[in-house]
C-alpha cells in the first residue's frame, strides 16, 4: 500500500532561517506529487505540485520542492521564511492513473517566530 | 473564497442522533471527495465521487452513508456515531480523475463532535 512520510512533526524557526521539510513515499510506480499548505483557521490549498519534467518545482510564496526519485523524496524548501508562513504543511501523493486517490502525510506544523 | 463550500462549520451531536453534513462546490468539478482529519494522524480519505457515481469506499464504517444527487453536491449522512468519530471533516472536489489528476480543492471543513 502507498504511505506517506513526513519526519519533521514540529518546525520552529526565526524569521529568515531557511527551511526544509522533508517528505519521503512508497510507491514504486509513477507517480504525481504535492504539497499543501493549511494556514491557522483556513482550508488546505495547493502550494505546489509535480507531474513530471523538471524534477526542480517552484511553487507560491517562494516555496520549492525537488523529487529526487532514487530517495523517493519530495523535500519542501525556502531560502528564508517569514512570519506568515506560519502553518501546518501537508505532503501528497496520488499513484499515476489512481482515480484521485491523494494519499497524505501526517503533516508538519511550522511555527515562525517573528 | 474556496469555491468549496461546507456546513455546518460546526456540529455537536449525542451518539444517538442522525445529522448530515453538507457539501457544495462552485467550481464546474466532476469529482469530489470526503475526507477526515484527526489530530495527529494523515488525512484518511473515506469516499470518492466521479460524476454522481461512488468510485472509492475506503472500508469506512456504515454509519457513514454518502450521497451525491449531482456534481455540484455532496451530503455525508451521520447516525449512531462513537466519540472516536470526532475529528475535522473536509470536503474536496476536483476536475478530472484518473492520470494527470490529483489537485483538490478543499472546504473549509465540518468540526464534528461527539458526545
Amino acid at each position: 500500500a502507498q504511505s506517506v512520510s513526513q519526519h519533521n512533526h514540529h518546525v520552529i524557526l526565526s524569521e529568515a532561517a531557511s527551511l526544509e521539510l522533508g517528505c519521503n513515499y512508497s510507491y514504486g510506480g509513477t507517480v504525481n506529487l504535492f504539497w499543501y499548505v493549511q494556514y491557522p483557521g483556513q482550508h488546505l490549498q495547493l502550494l505546489l505540485k509535480y507531474f513530471s519534467g523538471d524534477p526542480l518545482v517552484k511553487g507560491i510564496k517562494g516555496f520549492e520542492a525537488e523529487f529526487i526519485k532514487s530517495k523517493f523524496s519530495f523535500n519542501l524548501r525556502k531560502p528564508s521564511v517569514q512570519w506568515s508562513d506560519t502553518a501546518e504543511y501537508f505532503c501528497a501523493v496520488n499513484a499515476q492513473g489512481n482515480t484521485g486517490k491523494l494519499i497524505f502525510g501526517q503533516g508538519t506544523t511550522l511555527q515562525v517566530k517573528p | 473564497e474556496t469555491g468549496v463550500t461546507q456546513t455546518p462549520r460546526h456540529l455537536v451531536m449525542g451518539m444517538t442522533n442522525k445529522k448530515s453534513l453538507k457539501c457544495e462546490q462552485h467550481l464546474g468539478h466532476n469529482a469530489m471527495y470526503w475526507y477526515k482529519q484527526s489530530a495527529k494522524k494523515p488525512l484518511e480519505l473515506m469516499f470518492v465521487y466521479s460524476l454522481e457515481e461512488r468510485v472509492e469506499n475506503n472500508s469506512v464504517p456504515s454509519r457513514f452513508s454518502p450521497e451525491c444527487p449531482n456534481s455540484s453536491h455532496l451530503f455525508l449522512h451521520l447516525h449512531t456515531l462513537q466519540p472516536e468519530d470526532s475529528a475535522l471533516y473536509l470536503c474536496a472536489s476536483s476536475q478530472l480523475l484518473g492520470a494527470g489528476s490529483g489537485e483538490l480543492f478543499f472546504g473549509e471543513g465540518s468540526r464534528l463532535t461527539v458526545l
